[in-house]
């Protein structure tokens, strides 16, 4: 099936927790982002890792990237309840940032 | 804070008739693109732009147009509506490698 084609994979945590999200991309990419998209609104970026790059952090967020294996993850630290959200990766097929494809995303619940 | 303005926010539409999604962005990106996301599921790439005047094919194309007559609009052309096409559309814009999104059009075909 086509990247991004299944159904969105699902995880509960409770507020204080460490969670971790995976991607696995199919094409060489010069760079994966991470996308939060809350309900209702349009995918809003919120980190981005080069493929020169091994590990990324933005406050609670931990991106990290294995160009071996195709793959990319997205942890965040101490989760909170607003950062209920489903989380995307794309990756831009090795076109400098052209043409960018999403993988199929993790909707995240976090509870009190 | 990039602007990207979709219309309509939503729309329903009948089998077999057109229906043109609009997008509009303020910032001066060159690179624009349209998604779909059906529920539960991830955004597809169905067109994309370099400029003004290019179209290119995303991953599932068939059944679109795409046309980009300025560097501001990129609108999204469904000449034969089907339910299949039942959806939500996202247009986005972007230079470099952060896009940013319009809040989407749920697009209902009856």
């Amino acid at each position: 099936s086509q990247w991004g084609e299944e159904n969105l994979q699902a995880l509960s945590i409770q507020e204080g927790e460490d969670v971790t999200m995976n991607c696995s991309y199919k094409t060489y990419t010069t760079v994966v982002h991470w996308y939060r998209q809350d309900s209702g609104r349009g995918p809003a970026l919120i980190i981005l890792i080069r493929s020169n790059e091994r590990e990324k952090r933005s406050g609670r967020l931990r991106a990290t990237l294995d160009t071996s294996s195709q793959s990319s993850s997205l942890s965040i630290t101490a989760a909170q309840c607003e950062d209920t959200a489903v989380y995307f990766c794309a990756t831009d097929a090795g076109t400098g940032g052209y043409k960018v494809v999403f993988g199929s995303g993790t909707r995240l619940l976090v509870s009190p | 804070e990039a602007a990207v303005t979709q219309s309509p926010r939503n729309k329903v539409a009948v089998t077999g008739g057109k229906v043109t999604l609009s997008c509009n962005q303020t910032n001066n990106h060159n690179n624009m693109y349209w998604y779909r996301q059906d529920t539960g599921h991830g955004l597809r790439l169905i067109h994309y732009s370099y400029g003004a005047g290019s179209t290119e094919k995303g991953d599932i194309p068939d059944g679109y147009k795409a046309s980009r007559p300025s560097q501001e609009n990129f609108s999204l052309i469904l000449e034969l509506a089907t339910p299949s096409q039942t959806s939500v559309y996202f247009c986005a814009s972007g230079q470099g490698e952060r896009l940013f999104f319009g809040h989407g059009t749920k697009l209902s075909v009856l």
